[in-house]
């Protein structure tokens, strides 16, 4: 069966440092993986989709930036953490266009 | 452009009791409709889904759903009530062919009464 990992659980970054947020997905080949944000309130926001190693779509400008160095790995990155960037981060993966996501369990980041 | 309405942000309702969730879609095709579930501090778990055939789909957990095209509705019911049902529900869009990534609502959180 397919599983979907996500690491760290919880985080806590200082303002101005950097990030990087891991997803791998076993048990399938090439999924398509999506990060999302969750703010309490606003429900998910797409943030980036990947389709293929090295294959990026961003949905929303921002401080964040993705990463897909294999074929069953996702990394959310930034140079440099802001405020703004607090939240719970889910990653997802689905067999193919339009089918359900699978998420994982998500990262709660908190920036001082 | 697609998008999904949840009307009620909070819904409390009494153990034992039924559940119905709203759920209201704009799309100009045939859709592909989702709901699922999110306990704190966890990721979201996929409670059913819909693409085609009977309009009513049974999923995990007792929840059914019914999707009707007049209405642009696809409501999530459940006949009884238990406490462990407390937590945050999604309900999502995407197209039933062609590439596009699935739009979600902003979530109905249901409280548990004893």
């Amino acid at each position: 069966s397919q599983t979907i990992h996500q690491w760290p659980a919880t985080l806590v970054q200082p303002v101005g440092s950097p990030l990087s947020l891991e997803c791998t997905v076993e048990g399938t080949s090439n999924p398509n993986l999506y990060w999302y944000r969750q703010a309490a309130g606003r429900g998910l926001q797409l943030l980036f989709y990947s389709v293929g190693i090295g294959q990026i779509s961003s949905e929303v400008p921002q401080n964040l930036s993705a990463s897909r160095p294999q074929d069953r790995q996702f990394i959310l990155s930034s140079k440099k953490l802001l405020l703004s960037d607090s939240g719970f981060y889910l990653c997802a993966w689905s067999a193919r266009d339009n089918q359900p996501q699978h998420f994982g369990d998500g990262t709660r980041l908190s920036i001082l | 452009a697609q998008s999904v309405t949840q009307p009620d942000i909070h819904i409390t309702v009494s153990e034992g009791a039924s559940l119905e969730l709203r759920c209201n879609y704009s799309y100009g095709a045939t859709p592909y409709l989702f709901w699922y579930v999110q306990s704190p501090g966890q990721g979201l778990q996929l409670l059913l889904k819909y693409f085609s055939g009977d309009t009513l789909v049974q999923g995990i957990k007792g929840f059914e759903a019914e999707f009707k095209r007049s209405q642009s509705s696809f409501n999530l019911r459940k006949p009884s009530v238990h406490w462990s049902d407390a937590a945050e529900y999604f309900c999502a869009v995407g197209p039933l062919s062609g590439y596009s990534t699935l739009t979600f609502g902003k979530g109905t959180m249901l409280l548990v009464s004893p």
